[in-house]
């Protein structure tokens, strides 16, 4: 079985700041990995994915991942948050089994960017 | 760049209708999913389907629930008699499954029961 632990359900961030979301997982088999945004009134757009080739994921928007296994955490980051950020991240996990697999998703973190 | 759609974006319904949601899932995707989000919660699996069957369901997708793909473009969600409790928002996702395990979502579908 899989779960997603996402540390924080709000985050604010001063403009230009750097942005930690946490995502810590947990999974029977070797995971892959995902964080999607969310705006406003709109869908879950990918932002960055691991899927066991290099640790470190950069994504769109400036954002990027480390996948860490000793830790079992793939957190979230971005140097300098901008006010467009503003959002809800969900962190999710899906085990590698070659199969339909469903994504397991934390409880999400919204992050407030002020100036 | 191709995506995923749905309609309607909101549904209103009254206790004990019935209701279709409808996904039209990009091109070439073979595998394709219904999540919800309660509001204030957070996304929660229901179905999977894969070569025209259901391939994974969850404790929630009970006999109220039901898919189908009935002409090799959409995809839709049934809930046949529906409750206060199924209001949430419904998402439609698809992916490749040709070595790739990232998921498309839709905008959603915000359904509302009274």
């Amino acid at each position: 079985a899989q779960s997603v632990t996402q540390l924080g359900s709000h985050v604010s961030v001063s403009e230009g700041a750097l942005v930690l979301l946490r995502c810590n997982y947990s999974s029977s088999v070797p995971p892959y990995l995902f964080w999607y945004v969310q705006y406003p009134n709109q869908g879950l757009q990918l932002l960055l994915k691991y899927t066991s080739a290099a640790t470190l994921v950069k994504g769109i928007n400036g954002f990027e991942a480390e996948f860490k296994k000793s830790e079992t955490s793939f957190h979230l980051t971005k140097p300098s948050a901008h006010m467009s950020d503003a959002a809800e991240y969900f962190c999710a996990v899906t085990p590698y089994t070659g199969t339909a697999s469903k994504l397991t998703f934390g409880t999400g973190t919204r992050l407030q960017v002020t100036l | 760049e191709p995506e995923v759609t749905q309609t309607p974006s909101h549904q209103v319904t009254q206790m004990g209708q019935e209701v279709i949601l409808r996904c039209v899932p990009i091109s070439n995707h073979l595998y394709f999913y219904w999540y919800r989000q309660i509001l204030g919660q957070k996304v929660e699996f229901l179905v999977s389907f894969y070569n025209n069957e259901i391939s994974e369901k969850s404790e929630i997708f009970d006999d109220q629930f039901s898919v189908e793909r009935p002409d090799g473009s959409n995809f839709t969600l049934k809930i046949r008699s529906t409750k206060l409790e199924d209001s949430a928002m419904y998402f439609c996702a698809s992916r490749t499954g040709t070595g790739s395990y990232e998921q498309y979502f839709g905008p959603g579908t915000r359904l509302t029961v009274t």
